[in-house]
């Protein structure tokens, strides 16, 4: 089955930087693009980033745009996101998404399987 | 401010219908680009729950029903149950936001 098992979380300064992992299994995971999707306390969730299958497009949402960084190791099977010049609005739990479901013989891209999360808090 | 406009909350007693709406505009549902539902139960992840605006995964029940029409879609869910209480997100995207998912805020529903 599907596993997105996300790592890296901590406490921060604001300012400074921190780099997610995620580490996927149960399918194929250089056939899929993959997103980041984060949730701050008691909010909803905020797209964060999108990086194709193979690396090559990557997509930020405009509150990130500039300081993350979305990467993808398919030899590893394992997903990045590289946060640099945190603020304090970056505290929230990030999510690692897969991307692309099929079903019947027709496939949607949206986001299918989520990993549980890791807490980013950005504090002084 | 989302792009995708839900209701704070809603509520209901077992056994009832209730729905949830997701407003949008041109550049996004009405634009034709499909809608689709996740429940997050309090401390867990997402569950994609409706996807291509009215179409269910295998394992989600046949309470679950969604629609789409115009600029808004809507999530409706009929003989409430107690697990039901959750929060409900509504998904798209927008043409204006190269590349990009947008949701909506989410809404609280709360068994009475």
């Amino acid at each position: 089955q599907v596993q997105l098992v996300e790592s890296g979380g901590g406490v921060v300064q604001p300012g400074g930087s921190l780099r997610l992992s995620c580490a996927a299994s149960g399918f194929t995971f250089s056939a899929y693009g993959m997103h980041w999707v984060r949730q701050a306390p008691g909010k909803g969730l905020e797209w964060v980033t999108f990086i194709r299958s193979d690396g090559n497009s990557k997509y930020y949402a405009d509150s990130v745009q500039g300081r993350f960084i979305i990467a993808r190791d398919n030899s590893k099977n394992t997903l990045y996101l590289q946060m640099n010049s945190l603020r304090l609005e970056d505290t929230a739990v990030y999510y690692c998404a897969k991307d692309l479901f099929c079903s019947g013989g027709t496939c949607y891209r949206l986001i299918d399987y989520w990993g549980q999360g890791t807490l980013v808090t950005v504090s002084s | 401010q989302s792009l995708l406009t839900q209701p704070p909350a809603v509520s209901g007693a077992p056994g009832q219908r209730v729905t949830i709406s997701c407003t949008g505009s041109s550049s996004n549902i009405g634009a034709g680009f499909d809608v689709h539902w996740y429940q997050q139960v309090p401390g867990a992840a997402p569950k994609l729950l409706i996807f291509a605006n009215s179409n269910r995964p295998s394992g989600v029940p046949d309470r679950f029903s969604g629609s789409k029409s115009g600029t808004s879609a809507s999530l409706a869910i009929t003989g409430l149950q107690a697990e039901d209480e959750a929060d409900y997100y509504c998904q798209s995207y927008d043409s204006s936001l190269s590349g990009s998912r947008v949701f909506g805020g989410g809404t609280k529903l709360t068994v009475l």
